[in-house]
């Protein structure tokens, strides 16, 4: 079966330090990937998706970068944060799909990261 | 105009009692559409599909109409463990995207 899985869990990093989000996928090949951010009380926001290694799609101008080195793996980067960069960040997947009642996503566990 | 829209609720129901959720949607091209529940500080984890002519999972009925560009869960017999909050959520048909409602809130009482 299919597994993913995010790390750390949880981080506190002050402004202007540097991030790196990792998230892996088992079970699977070929996976779409996808970022998301959830600020407090918020809904999901997306990110970054790939369909494939070295392809990045981002979806909003942000300090935020994403990249994809390896089929399974999918990291979130800034090189400086800001306090807004504070939120939920979740990493999902799904199979490129066919038909009309398909593309449904998973989610791995989340990291919350907090801006100070 | 948000691309899909739930009441936030909180919705405030008796254990036993029976909820519905709305959620619409502003894309009449979209094709897939799913419920999504979320528990506090968690991941969101897929519900059930929502199909064309309307499916039931246990205690749980969602339905679809195309023409008001609206999609419906019911929950029958609510258990303390369906707190959560749910999100309702569309794809287009020519996206791999997911575009997801704000969510609704739910809290069933002993």
């Amino acid at each position: 079966s299919q597994t993913i899985h995010q790390w750390p869990a949880t981080l506190v990093q002050p402004v202007g330090s540097p991030l790196s989000l990792e998230c892996t996928v088992e079970g699977t090949s070929n996976p779409n990937l996808y970022w998301y951010r959830q600020a407090a009380g918020r809904g999901l926001q997306l990110l970054f998706y790939s369909v494939g290694i070295g392809q990045i799609s981002s979806e909003v101008p942000q300090n935020l970068s994403a990249s994809r080195p390896q089929d399974r793996q999918f990291i979130l980067s800034s090189k400086k944060l800001l306090l807004s960069d504070s939120g939920f960040y979740l990493c999902a997947w799904n199979t490129r799909s066919t038909g009309r009642s398909s593309g449904e996503q998973y989610f791995g566990p989340g990291t919350r990261l907090t801006v100070t | 105009r948000k691309e899909v829209e739930q009441d936030p609720g909180p919705f405030n129901v008796p254990e036993g009692a029976t909820v519905a959720f709305n959620c619409t949607y502003s894309n009449s091209a979209s094709q897939s559409f799913f419920w999504y529940r979320q528990d506090c500080r968690k991941e969101p984890k897929l519900l059930m599909s929502v199909y064309s002519s309307g499916n039931e999972d246990g205690r749980f009925t969602a339905q679809l109409n195309r023409a008001s560009q609206y999609i419906s869960l019911l929950i029958r017999d609510s258990k303390l463990s369906d707190s959560a909050t749910y999100l309702c959520v569309v794809r287009t048909d020519s996206s791999y995207k997911l575009i997801f409602g704000s969510g609704t809130r739910l809290l069933v009482r002993p």
